[in-house]
């Protein structure tokens, strides 16, 4: 699976939109980008995915670059609730034989500050 | 509708004894996956499942790591003869078998060997 790279760490103020980055630069034409995260003492929860058209939920939206290299998750009001580690993971399309496990990387904290 | 649930949640054990952690998946998702997590780290594959068969077990560290899904639902990984660096939150995960199905994760359980 491709490696991904993202800050360590961000903060961002209440009520404001957090941008998280992550790159992707060897990502193949079958990878789709997924984004979980991770709350203290939990276990990660899905937020979104993408293959190369933005998306949005009800969680957040993902844009990814038209050459697919680099993505961000936007929170579009950031609450005290969405501080968490936020995992960005580049997945092979699962289906047929193929199962696309998840491999995650060390994620960006990010700390939402009143 | 209910998650994916993990026990115990949490684990003290003795170094040499043997230890079972369970996972009852959401139902009706046929693949099942065990990760492993180390204090401030992301989570590391351990074993997927497809059914009752062990499709990928290639993140097991040894031989003293197994896990079985006997009737394709409830999966329990055991470790034999437990050392102080199995300690780690033990994470399992459960998703449909449909292209890009996302994993859902429980809580886990926090194993700690003394």
């Amino acid at each position: 699976d491709a490696k991904t790279t993202q800050p360590p760490s961000m903060d961002c103020a209440e009520g404001r939109a957090a941008n998280l980055p992550c790159n992707h630069s060897t990502i193949s034409g079958n990878e789709y980008v997924y984004w979980y995260r991770q709350i203290h003492s939990q276990g990660p929860q899905y937020i979104i995915h993408g293959l190369k058209n933005n998306e949005t939920n009800e969680m957040a939206s993902l844009i990814i670059t038209e050459d697919r290299k680099s993505s961000t998750l936007i929170l579009p009001h950031a609450t005290l609730r969405d501080t968490a580690v936020y995992y960005c993971i580049v997945r092979v399309r699962a289906g047929g034989t193929s199962y696309g496990k998840l491999t995650f990387g060390q994620g960006t904290i990010l700390t939402v500050h009143p | 509708g209910a998650g994916v649930s993990q026990t115990p949640s949490n684990k003290v054990t003795e170094k040499g004894k043997y230890v079972e952690l369970r996972c009852d998946p959401i139902s009706g998702h046929t693949a099942l996956y065990w990760y492993r997590q180390s204090l401030g780290q992301g989570p590391e594959f351990l074993i997927y499942f497809q059914g009752t068969g062990a499709a990928d077990d290639s993140g097991l560290p040894n031989d003293r790591f197994f896990a079985v899904r006997p009737e394709g639902s409830v999966s329990t990984l055991k470790i034999q003869r437990t050392e102080r660096g199995d300690s780690a939150v033990y994470l399992c995960a459960s998703s449909l078998t449909l292209p890009n199905s996302p994993l859902h994760f429980g809580n886990g359980t926090r194993l700690t060997v003394t």
